[in-house]
């Protein structure tokens, strides 16, 4: 099945620098890489996703990068803010035995510090 | 549009006991999957219902069960409550299925003592 690796599992960054999240797969045939934002008490909302036939994708302060040769992808969070503080957490879509199934990582715990 | 509701949101059980809970999705919302998320293991994947049928399952044992009803709205049932079951039971609904951007509910917060 589906394995999900991400790191590092807490990154502390001062206002206005970048964020960088990895996560590691073990499915070759998964197309599908969501990420997730959970702030503290709230329920996750997706911020950001691609499939597996493009490399790159941005949606303003956001970015993931796709490489399915190494079977990694990254969340890029540019000039950060306080808000930007939360768990993240990525997502692959695999196979389980004859089924589908969305296998998260463990989640990055991100401090944005004033 | 109304979002995703869950309930209860807070329940407390005792070991060996069931439990179900329930979960109203966004309307026109088909797709329903169901999550556990714990301090030490992340968010796991339960199950997916779509149009009243489980399309896709977790590595769960079979004391984790649901269903859909043709209103969408989706029932998960735990019997025989082990303390490891104790968790935030998150729904999630969607158009099209776990490829398609899920919709998470508040959770329910199981506690099993």
């Amino acid at each position: 099945g589906e394995n999900v690796e991400q790191h590092p599992s807490t990154l502390s960054v001062q206002e206005g620098d970048s964020a960088v999240i990895k996560c590691t797969y073990s499915d070759s045939a998964s197309n599908y890489f969501p990420w997730y934002k959970q702030e503290l008490g709230k329920r996750p909302q997706l911020i950001i996703d691609i499939r597996s036939n493009v490399g790159e994708k941005k949606d303003q302060r956001i970015a993931v990068t796709l490489n399915k040769t190494a079977k990694h992808f990254s969340l890029h969070i540019t000039e950060t803010q306080p808000e930007d503080s939360a768990v993240y957490f990525c997502a692959a879509k695999g196979r389980f035995r004859n089924d589908y199934k969305l296998s998260f990582g463990a989640g990055t715990t991100v401090t944005v510090r004033a | 549009k109304a979002g995703v509701t869950q309930t209860p949101r807070y329940l407390i059980k005792t070991r060996g006991q069931q439990v179900t809970l329930s979960c109203s999705p966004i309307s026109g919302h088909r797709s329903v999957s169901w999550y556990q998320q714990t301090p030490g293991q992340g968010l796991q994947f339960l199950f997916e219902y779509f149009s009243e049928t489980q399309r896709n399952k977790g590595n769960f044992p079979g004391r984790f069960s649901g269903r859909q009803f043709s209103n969408s709205r989706s029932e998960m049932n735990v019997s025989t409550l082990e303390l490891g079951d104790s968790a935030l039971y998150l729904c999630a609904s969607s158009l099209q299925g776990i490829v398609d951007e899920q919709y998470f509910g508040p959770g329910t917060r199981l506690t099993v003592t």
